[in-house]
């Protein structure tokens, strides 16, 4: 499958500790987007990045997430300090352009997250 | 700040029939919209948006101003087409595209 990857499919912690998601994009897009959905809402922007840089932040993402994109390949989601209200799917997409957000997004499958 | 309704959190449907998903928006300006899909144990995926004005697996969608709205339509509803419909648009000035809550169509055989 040569489409967006993530890992791992589910993830269950405990309320407090900290968790780390991955997503691999595919390999010539140059842009990457974190989303997050919980059950019964559409995915909410949470970060985007055009290769390494990371620039544009939503006001969901707490202090307690951080997510970087090292040398513009994959990308790597970190929640701190878990709480309840983390448990959602966290959903990467991908795509390339140089332009607005017309271009197409491709998903990959997400993480699901259950803070216990 | 840019916002997205889709009004019903369900649709059902027998095959053959007409369907028509709904979806309004807030925005103020020339609004980019798309809709994205997503089958049963399948990811999200774009199915069309309205600067193609392309027609997909038979649904079409336009746009209109006056009522913004961009609902999605389909003449004849097949029973694959049972599945989760998102409306979305880009916030302005911004990389972001929001999401309406979805809404669940089940074609009946």
């Amino acid at each position: 499958d040569t489409g967006v990857s993530q890992n791992p499919r589910h993830k269950i912690t405990k309320r407090g500790q900290n968790v780390t998601f991955r997503c691999d994009p595919i390999s010539e897009h140059n842009r990457l987007y974190w989303y997050r959905q919980t059950l019964g809402q559409g995915p909410e922007f949470l970060t985007y990045f055009q290769n390494e840089a990371q620039l544009e932040k939503s006001r969901l993402l707490s202090d307690r997430f951080s997510a970087e994109r090292p040398k513009g390949s994959f990308s790597t989601l970190e929640i701190q300090r878990t709480e309840q209200g983390d448990s959602a799917m966290y959903l990467c997409a991908s795509s390339f352009g140089q332009r607005t957000i017309n271009e197409k997004l491709f998903f990959g499958s997400g993480t699901q997250l259950s803070v216990l | 700040a840019q916002r997205v309704t889709q009004p019903e959190k369900l649709l059902s449907v027998f095959k053959g029939a007409p369907v028509e998903l709904k979806c309004n928006y807030s925005y103020s300006g020339s609004p980019e919209l798309f809709w994205y899909v997503q089958y049963s144990r399948q990811r999200l995926q774009l199915l069309l948006r309205h600067i193609s004005r392309e027609s997909i697996k038979g649904f079409t969608a336009d746009l209109n101003k006056g009522e913004t709205s961009f609902h999605l339509k389909k003449p004849f509803a097949q029973e694959e087409d049972s599945a989760m419909y998102y409306c979305a648009l880009p916030q302005g000035g911004s990389e972001k595209l929001v999401f309406g809550k979805g809404t669940k169509l089940t074609v009946n055989p």
